[in-house]
């Protein structure tokens, strides 16, 4: 089953304008990823919060996590023509058969920034 | 460049050839991995390298075969494909489940 879903799909907004994205999971976890893809190439990982974080900054980016709710939110301020892209998270689960890490993968939200 | 390499960019392949996708990373990372991206679809973990070790095979056809001769290099090589097998195949490689993963920019697999 599908573990990160992110909300909404597709987002389009002007330069300046902050960006909010939401993802929502299942399962415990170990960390929550926030991963960043332009059209046809790799991902790009952008920031991690663990479980025992509440929020977390990078640059332009900011990232919670409420783990009662299983919910995270990535907000970009200021966006730039060159933030468009496909933004994804990714949860790591917690399980106890391994010490390895797997990421799950939500289906993303493509963001649009309009010059 | 990320410091994963994936070669080739693209592949056109028909149902019955057989080819090899290659991964290399010299990042010093323990684990490597290799995900599916169809178009309107999640990430799929297909499988999963520890310390060389395969770890997990997420329930992935036979048709597709990986290899991890090393920590550095991975391999998927594929044979008697399907035309819905055509999508991107990206490999990545972490550290360790504190850090992200680095990705390849990925192969465009084509099959006709």
């Amino acid at each position: 089953s599908q573990q990160g879903e992110e909300d909404p799909q597709a987002l389009s907004i002007q330069e300046g304008e902050n960006a909010t994205m939401n993802c929502s999971y299942k399962t415990s976890i170990n960390n929550l990823q926030w991963y960043r893809q332009n059209s046809g190439r790799g991902l790009v990982h952008l920031i991690l919060i663990r479980s025992n974080e509440r929020e977390k900054h990078s640059g332009r980016l900011r990232v919670t996590l409420d783990t009662s709710k299983k919910s995270s939110s990535l907000l970009i301020t200021a966006s730039r023509a060159a933030d468009t892209a496909s933004y994804f998270c990714a949860t790591d689960s917690k399980n106890e058969e391994t010490s390895g890490s797997r990421l799950t993968f939500g289906e993303g939200t493509q963001l649009t920034v309009n010059p | 460049e990320t410091g994963v390499t994936q070669t080739p960019r693209h592949l056109v392949m028909g149902m019955t050839n057989k080819k090899s996708l290659k991964c290399e990373q010299h990042l010093g990372h323990n684990a490597m991995y290799w995900y599916k991206q169809s178009a309107k679809k999640p990430l799929e973990l297909m499988f999963v390298y520890n310390f060389k070790e395969q770890t997990e095979n997420n329930s992935v056809p036979s048709r597709f075969s990986p290899e991890c001769p090393n920590s550095s290099h991975l391999f998927l090589h594929l044979h008697t494909l399907q035309p819905e097998d055509s999508a991107l195949y990206l490999c990545a490689s972490s550290r360790d489940r504190n850090y992200g993963y680095t990705f390849g920019s990925g192969t465009r697999l084509t099959v006709v």
